[in-house]
């Protein structure tokens, strides 16, 4: 089946420091990806959604210039968190549509992140 | 809005018993999805449903969607320890808009 990776599966860097986290779909072209995030215990939460070639669309409340987004080609999605604080620390997950097979979303393997 | 509620939060059950996961949304969607989650890993896809009346099984799981109720059950039959994970459900509407409900974290007791 489709595949989606995302790397790092975790890192932990010094607070104020920038991570990036990167999404790939494998075996298929996503114009569509989304990153979601996850604290323990809790649920998905839908930070934004990337369009390749375009800005991304960020939910209410996620700041666009704290969480960069960039969508540069079909399989391809990366989420920058800039100046990371230990608030920042979580679980970050990707999904990916693949348009071909009926628009179904694949997620990657999540990333987590924490911030000292 | 867009909002799925499931229920309940936390079930903790024996071996060999029978429950039911209840996900309802607010609002008419394209297709409502089941996911299983391992502690510290992503999800697992379970069950895409699309229309009204949809069913359909895997295992000891059986899942189904009315949508003029908005509302979808995940049927665990004669549970086993493996079951143990959270289960979400989350509803797609307007083919991008997808919406997670809170989850449910199942333990199955021997």
């Amino acid at each position: 089946g489709a595949v989606v990776s995302q790397h790092p599966s975790w890192v932990i860097c010094k607070s104020g420091t920038s991570v990036k986290i990167e999404c790939r779909s494998l075996d298929f072209q996503a114009t569509t990806m989304f990153w979601y995030r996850q604290f323990p215990k809790q649920s998905l939460m839908l930070m934004a959604t990337s369009n390749e070639g375009s800005k991304a669309t960020y939910e209410q409340g996620v700041e666009k210039d704290k969480f960069l987004i960039n969508h540069a080609s079909l399989t391809l999605s990366t989420l920058t968190v800039t100046s990371a604080h230990p608030e920042d620390s979580s679980f970050y997950i990707c999904s990916a549509r693949d348009l071909d097979r009926t628009g179904e979303l694949f997620f990657g393997e999540g990333s987590r992140l924490t911030v000292l | 809005e867009l909002k799925v509620e499931q229920n309940p939060l936390f079930l903790s059950m024996q071996e060999g018993k029978n429950y039911t996961i209840y996900c309802n949304y607010s609002t008419t969607s394209d297709r409502l999805y089941w996911y299983r989650q391992d502690p510290g890993k992503s999800l697992e896809s379970l069950f895409v449903l699309l229309s009204n009346g949809a069913v359909k099984q895997e295992g000891r799981l059986m899942a189904s969607l009315d949508t003029k109720a908005r509302l979808s059950t995940l049927h665990i039959t004669a549970a086993v320890h493996d079951l143990s994970a959270t289960y979400f459900c989350a509803v797609v509407r307007n083919n991008n808009d997808m919406r997670f409900g809170a989850g449910t974290r199942l333990t199955v007791k021997p």
